[in-house]
């Protein structure tokens, strides 16, 4: 079935870095942008960006221009969300989304990875 | 950046009510308007695409309207698996999708 695999719980430092991996599987890879999504404790949701999994290109939130990485590997089918310079604010659930083109929805979710920022 | 503004912020009902949830944007967004469903621990299930669509699955009690500006979400008959945060995200803007602060709808 069409699903998003995310890496497991991470725990990072003030200052590190870290790196989240989104496995898709059931569907055309190339066919789906996928958008990251993040959720601070007792938090809404908030926007962080975009990849193009054919070319690479990527859009993200004003909020995370410098720190922000979006990557692929088309041979895995697999997308990447590098954030740097972690914070505390940055302790949160980090979630990829399919981008369904045709209606502008996100309609397939990874089930989200926490990442908790801590010294 | 377009904002998202839903009401209310939290909101209290019985099972077989009927409740609805508003969403305003700060500017016209035409039907570009989804909604989300989502409870704890677990991530955002798509309920309502372009303002009114049904995603594929979702109960027939879910219903969506509004174009503009304004928009709600109304769920009839409330059922015990329906209590959960309710969000709203506008997706005229491309490529950044904002979403509303979120309803968080509980057992009265």
């Amino acid at each position: 079935q069409v699903q998003l695999v995310q890496s497991g719980a991470e725990v990072k430092k003030p200052g590190a870095s870290v790196k989240v991996s989104c496995k898709a599987s059931g569907y055309s890879f190339p066919s789906y942008y996928v958008h990251w999504v993040r959720q601070a404790p007792g938090q809404g949701l908030e926007w962080m960006g975009i990849i193009d999994p054919t070319g690479g290109s990527t859009t993200y939130a004003q909020n995370f221009q410098g720190r922000l990485t979006m990557t692929r590997d088309t041979s895995t089918s697999t997308v990447y969300m590098e954030l740097s310079s972690l914070r505390s604010e940055d302790t949160a659930v980090y979630y990829c989304a399919r981008y369904w083109g045709s209606w502008s929805a996100f309609d397939v979710w990874g089930q989200g990875t926490v990442v908790t920022v801590s010294s | 950046d377009i904002q998202m503004t839903q009401s209310p912020s939290s909101l209290s009902a019985s099972v077989g009510d009927r409740v609805t949830i508003t969403c305003r944007a700060s500017q016209s967004i035409s039907s570009y308007l989804n909604w989300y469903q989502q409870k704890p621990g677990k991530a955002p299930k798509l309920l309502i695409y372009a303002a009114s669509s049904l995603q594929s699955g979702v109960p027939s009690t879910f219903s969506g309207s509004g174009s503009g500006t304004t928009f709600t979400l109304t769920i009839t008959s409330l059922q015990p698996e329906d209590f959960a945060t309710y969000y709203c995200q506008q997706t005229y803007s491309t490529p950044v999708y904002t979403f509303g602060q979120g309803t968080k709808l509980d057992i009265k």
